[in-house]
């Protein structure tokens, strides 16, 4: 069944640091993968999206994610944290430009300042 | 312009109850997702309609659900007999059929629905 998966339902850093949260999928062919975020009481806004053109694809607020084929991985990162970026993060994957979107659980990431 | 719009914001329903939940999606869109949020699910898919027709409804839980989208744009997603596991965060999104690049879905704010 395709699904994906991401590790850790919490991530805590500290502002300035690393965020570094990690996906894996399952899937026989290439997917088109996302990252979305969720703020408090707000809906989900696309952080960015691969489909194929580029391994490495930048998103919004300085965030960006590697595609790697041979680990199944889609890990989205950002350099340095702020305390804006505390939220939901979902990884997704679907196999056409036109068709449902599979949802990992979701990582919380919080902010120590 | 304006976003993927779903009314109302928050439903709260006696357990029996039928209810309807509407999305406006953005203009000019042809497919448009629901998707539900739920504490012991997740985000899962439910139906998708590409103009007025749904060719992807694997996702809806029971017959109690259904949903019709007229004149290619407005939604309606009924919940018929409601139950306590019904509620949930329903999601709706809405892209544009094209390329790849272009076929982004855009999510509304959602619809609370809470089943006493």
């Amino acid at each position: 069944a395709q699904s994906v998966t991401q590790l850790g339902s919490h991530v805590s850093v500290s502002e300035g640091a690393l965020v570094l949260l990690r996906c894996n999928y399952s899937s026989s062919v290439p997917p088109y993968l996302f990252w979305y975020v969720q703020y408090p009481n707000q809906g989900l806004q696309l952080l960015l999206k691969y489909t194929s053109a580029a391994t490495l694809v930048k998103g919004i607020n300085g965030f960006e994610a590697e595609f790697k084929k041979s680990e199944t991985s889609f890990h989205l990162t950002k350099p340095s944290a702020h305390m804006s970026d505390a939220a939901e993060y979902f990884c997704a994957v679907s196999y056409s430009s036109a068709s449902k979107i599979i949802f990992g659980s979701g990582t919380r990431l919080s902010i120590r300042p | 312009g304006a976003g993927v719009s779903q009314s109302p914001s928050n439903k709260v329903t006696e357990k029996g109850k039928d209810v309807e939940l509407r999305c406006d999606p953005i203009s000019g869109h042809t497919a448009l997702y629901w998707y539900r949020q739920s504490l012991g699910q997740g985000l899962e898919f439910l139906i998708y309609f590409q103009g007025n027709s749904a060719p992807d409804k694997s996702g809806l839980p029971s017959d109690r659900f259904s949903a019709e989208r007229t004149g290619g744009s407005v939604s309606t997603l009924t919940i018929q007999r409601t139950q306590q596991e019904d509620s949930a965060v329903y999601l709706c999104a809405s892209s544009f059929e094209g390329l790849a690049v272009e076929s982004t879905q855009y999510f509304g704010p959602g619809t609370r629905l809470t089943v006493l």
